[in-house]
C-alpha cells in the first residue's frame, strides 16, 4: 500500500470548513484513499473513500487531485465534535488479500470555539 | 444492530497470565481484524481473518494466537502476557470491502 504524508495538526474554528490535506504521491491505478478518524479514545470511525472522483455523504466530503496524488477532506462546517485525529489511508480494492488498513500519524485536529 | 462490540472493555494482568479477548459482530461480515494501539501511535494490526476457519498473521503477531471457530466471532488470546502488550486493542470486520467497522476497544494493563 502506498505510503501517506499527513500534517501533524492542525487547528479549525468551529463552524468553519476544515480542509485536511493528505500526499500519496506513491499511489497506484487500483488504490482507494480512505479517511478514518478517532476520537480520543474511541474505536475508529469510518468517514468516506473514492478512487478517482470527489465523493460527498453526510460527513464529509473528499477531492482527490487529477493526478491522485494528493487529497484533502473537508468537513463543511467542524464542530467541536468533530476534534480528532484523522487519518488518511490509501489501499489497494476490494478483494485484496486481508483487506487490511494501514494507519500512520494521522492530523490531530482541534477545533475552537 | 450492536455493530462490532468488544468484551472485556477492561483488564489488568500480571506478566505470564493468560487472556482472551473476544470480538462479535453482527453484521454477517467475512472479514475481521484485531489491531493494537499504544500510546501516541496510530493502530497496528496484529491478527486478521478472512472468513470463518482461517487465520493470518499482521504486522506484529508475535506473542499473540487468534480463531474464527464463528464466523461472526474472532477471539484474541495472549499465551503469557508481557509489559509490552500493554496497549488499548481493537477488533474491526468488514464486507469485503475497505469500510471497516471498528469496536470500541479493550484497554489491557500488564504490570
Amino acid at each position: 500500500d502506498a505510503k501517506t504524508t499527513q500534517p501533524t495538526s492542525m487547528d479549525c474554528a468551529e463552524g468553519r470548513a476544515a480542509n485536511l490535506p493528505c500526499n500519496h504521491s506513491t499511489i497506484s491505478g487500483n488504490e482507494y484513499v480512505y479517511w478514518y478518524r478517532q476520537i480520543h479514545s474511541q474505536g475508529p470511525q469510518y468517514i468516506i473513500h473514492g478512487l478517482k472522483n470527489n465523493e460527498t455523504n453526510e460527513m464529509a466530503s473528499l477531492i482527490i487531485t487529477e493526478d491522485r496524488k494528493s487529497s484533502t477532506l473537508i468537513l463543511p462546517h467542524a464542530t467541536l465534535r468533530d476534534t480528532a485525529v484523522y487519518y488518511c489511508i490509501v489501499r489497494v480494492g476490494e478483494m485484496a488479500a486481508g483487506n487490511k488498513l494501514t494507519f500512520g500519524g494521522g492530523t490531530r485536529v482541534l477545533v475552537k470555539p | 444492530n450492536a455493530g462490532v462490540t468488544q468484551t472485556p472493555k477492561f483488564r489488568v494482568l500480571k506478566t505470564g497470565q493468560s487472556m482472551t479477548l473476544l470480538c462479535a459482530q453482527d453484521m454477517n461480515h467475512e472479514y475481521m481484524y484485531w489491531y493494537r494501539q499504544d500510546p501516541g501511535m496510530g493502530l497496528r494490526l496484529i491478527h486478521y481473518s478472512v472468513g470463518e476457519g482461517t487465520t493470518a498473521k499482521g504486522e506484529v503477531p508475535d506473542g499473540y494466537n487468534v480463531s474464527r471457530l464463528k464466523k461472526q466471532n474472532f477471539l484474541l488470546g495472549l499465551e503469557s502476557a508481557a509489559p509490552s502488550q500493554t496497549s488499548v486493542y481493537f477488533c474491526a470486520s468488514s464486507y469485503f470491502t475497505g469500510t471497516q467497522y471498528f469496536g470500541p476497544g479493550t484497554r489491557l494493563t500488564v504490570l
